[in-house]
């Protein structure tokens, strides 16, 4: 069965850098686009960017550009989302998310991590 | 970028049927197929429940239907359950620098 584990929450300062981690099992890591997507509170879903976790490039949304960053290690089967320069509207919960078809670029996100909740708050 | 536009709630008694819409533009929601839906309790991830505008994942009950017409894309809900009152969002692929895009949400309340 496949499987998205985060990491726990998260409480940083302002203009602190969070690192979000996401392991995966169930399925061949490097097959799949990983994608993380965020959720403020009472707010609704904004995707944040996509890694291929086979060559490590990587597709940021352009609000998010210069300010995050998306790696993998291969050899845990775990995708991490960086983000730096943290303000009070980036407290939200981060979640992870497979798309959907092997080796395929579709932004169909299944499944899902259970989320991270990261507070910025001084 | 804008999100998608979908209605903010919707409702619905028990067996009755609902339908959700999801309005883009021609670079998203009318330009392709990759639109799905998600379902989200309070306090739970999202969850998929159509991809590709009408195909529905194994084990998601056959009254959540999906459709498109041009800029707009529509979950339909039949024989609303108790347990369907949740959040629901759109997704789109995007052919821009901002590769995927969500709708606003819609709150489902069954009556």
């Amino acid at each position: 069965q496949v499987h998205l584990v985060q990491s726990g929450a998260e409480v940083k300062k302002p203009g602190a850098s969070v690192k979000v981690s996401c392991k995966a099992s169930g399925y061949t890591f490097t097959d799949y686009y990983m994608h993380w997507v965020r959720q403020a509170p009472g707010q609704g879903l904004e995707w944040m960017g996509w890694i291929n976790p086979n060559s490590g490039g990587t597709n940021y949304a352009q609000k998010f550009q210069g300010r995050v960053t998306m790696t993998r290690d291969t050899s845990i089967s775990t995708a991490y989302m960086e983000l730096s320069r943290l303000r009070s509207d980036d407290t939200a919960v981060y979640y992870c998310a497979r798309d959907r078809i092997q080796l395929w670029l579709r932004t169909e996100f299944d499944p899902w991590g259970q989320g991270t909740l990261v507070t910025v708050s001084s | 970028q804008s999100a998608l536009t979908q209605p903010a709630s919707v409702s619905g008694s028990p067996g009755q049927s609902i339908t959700i819409s999801c309005t883009g533009t021609s670079s998203d929601v009318g330009g392709n197929n990759f639109v799905s839906w998600y379902q989200q309790h309070p306090g739970k991830a999202p969850k998929l429940m159509i991809y590709d505008v009408s195909n529905r994942p194994s084990g998601v009950s056959n009254r959540f239907s999906g459709s498109k017409s041009g800029n707009t894309a529509s979950l339909t809900i039949s024989g609303l359950q108790a347990e369907d009152e949740a959040d629901y969002y759109c997704s789109s692929k995007r052919s821009s620098s901002t590769l995927a895009v969500f709708g606003g949400g819609t709150k489902l309340t069954v009556l």
